[in-house]
């Protein structure tokens, strides 16, 4: 139990293009859904909080208007990153909350983003 | 700031046990021990938490001293699948405080 879908799992884009990132809770409805970003060799990064229908709370230093982020029902939350440059190359993953105390988050498998 | 300090890195041979300790000195009373591991580009797994008391799963064993200002996650018999960057983290129980902060955890290399 407890699987935490992405889709895509890699994407590359031309420079300005917008890109958007599922993030899906298969097995258990999550309330609250977390979107983390991840650069070589380093740790994971939180960016922004998502709860479902609610506006997302971001991370000191990331920007909403160029990471959107929906949450639309409690199995899907959406990531797009809008007019992608090569500095927004990284591994975007998601997490789930699954409510229970003591709220255990479980991990997607990630999606590598390579904007050229 | 992460409130978790982990050894950089370590090596463990094959089939013995590995033995990954994790310093929480500011941890309080309400707060929960968390390990995941993260294998290469691949999302975090969820390995085993706990409160005060030992915990055993099919995965891992941990142990949490009395003052639970340290832990130990245990990998009984480790195989090569297992190397992976591994995170301690802790975390309130409470509702309303549900961020994960990663620190740069422990690099472990399973040697055949």
């Amino acid at each position: 139990g407890a699987v935490v879908s992405q889709h895509p799992s890699r994407v590359i884009c031309k420079s300005g293009t917008s890109v958007k990132i599922e993030c899906r809770s298969l097995d258990f409805q999550a309330t609250t859904m977390f979107w983390y970003r991840q650069f070589p060799k380093q740790s994971l990064m939180l960016m922004a909080t998502s709860n479902e229908g609610s506006k997302a709370t971001y991370e000191q230093g990331v920007e909403k208007d160029k990471f959107l982020i929906n949450h639309a029902s409690l199995t899907l939350s959406t990531l797009t990153v809008t007019s992608a440059h090569p500095e927004d190359s990284s591994f975007y993953i998601c997490s789930a909350r699954l409510g229970a105390l003591p709220d255990t988050q479980y991990f997607g498998p990630g999606t590598r983003l390579t904007v050229l | 700031d992460a409130k978790t300090t982990q050894p950089t890195s370590m090596d463990c041979a094959e089939g013995r046990a590995a033995n990954l300790p994790c310093n929480h000195s500011t941890i309080s009373g309400n707060e929960y021990v968390y390990w995941y591991r993260q294998i290469h580009s691949q999302g975090p797994q969820y390995i085993i938490h706990g409160l005060k008391n030992n915990e055993t799963n099919e995965m891992a064993s941990l142990i949490i001293t009395e003052a639970r200002k340290s832990s130990t996650l245990i990998l009984p018999h480790a195989t090569l699948r297992d190397t992976a960057v591994y995170y301690c983290i802790v975390r309130p129980a409470t509702s309303g405080t549900y961020k994960y902060i990663f620190g740069t955890g422990t690099r472990l290399k399973v040697l055949a």
